[in-house]
């Protein structure tokens, strides 16, 4: 079946560094989706990319989709600590009903 | 709050006993999605609904889970004879078709002891 693999598992870094997180999908997908979920909470929605190589910024967010549909990544500018929680990617593969969710990466910002 | 609701929001059970978790979506999503999440771990799929039809049910998901959504509105999911390993945080989500955002409940989280 689909896999989902997102890196790394953890991330710890001091406010105002940079940050990424990585997903790979053994399919391909006809749209990724990113998601937050602070600690304690639930699955929020970030945004979604649909299109090959696609580009998409949120003020300090970044989110990139592969020109193979098969991976993507996330990039925070200058962390602080309110971007505290576990990002995950979930995407379908084509003409799939449902999405399969990475295992997240989660995010520790030191003040 | 028109988001998605979960009932109960916790439930402790003995190994064995029966337990239904109920989701109100969000009311003009017509899809619904169950999903599974462990400490570490992404939500894992159980399973899916096009307003009352359910189209797709994960492989991992033994005969003891059944869900439903009888009107096309709110859905129940059941776990019979449960185990200490169906203690987990058990997630609902909504969305308007199926290339469109999911909008995730509070979650029900359930302890079997």
């Amino acid at each position: 079946g689909q896999q989902v693999m997102q890196i790394p598992q953890y991330q710890h870094v001091q406010e105002g560094e940079d940050f990424t997180t990585y997903c790979n999908s053994s399919t391909t997908l006809s749209n990724i989706q990113w998601y937050k979920q602070r600690p304690g909470g639930h699955p929020v929605f970030l945004i979604q990319l649909v299109k090959s190589g696609e580009v998409k910024k949120q003020k300090r967010l970044t989110f990139q989709f592969g020109e193979a549909k098969k991976n993507s990544s996330l990039h925070i500018t200058a962390t602080q600590t309110t971007d505290v929680g576990t990002y995950f990617c979930a995407g379908p593969r084509e003409r799939a009903g449902k999405s399969t969710f990475g295992d997240g990466t989660t995010l520790t910002v030191k003040p | 709050d028109t988001g998605v609701s979960q009932n109960p929001r916790h439930k402790i059970t003995k190994r064995g006993q029966n337990v239904t978790f109920r989701c109100d979506p969000i009311s003009e999503h017509n899809r619904l999605y169950w999903y599974r999440q462990t400490l570490g771990q992404g939500p894992e799929f159980l399973t899916y609904f096009q307003n009352e039809a359910q189209l797709e049910k994960s492989r991992l998901l033994s005969d003891r889970f059944s869900a439903e959504r009888p009107k096309g509105s709110f859905s129940t999911l059941e776990i019979q004879r449960t185990e200490q390993g169906d203690s987990a945080m058990y997630l609902c989500a909504s969305s308007m078709g199926p290339n469109n955002e999911q909008f995730f409940g509070p979650g029900t989280r359930l302890t079997v002891l």
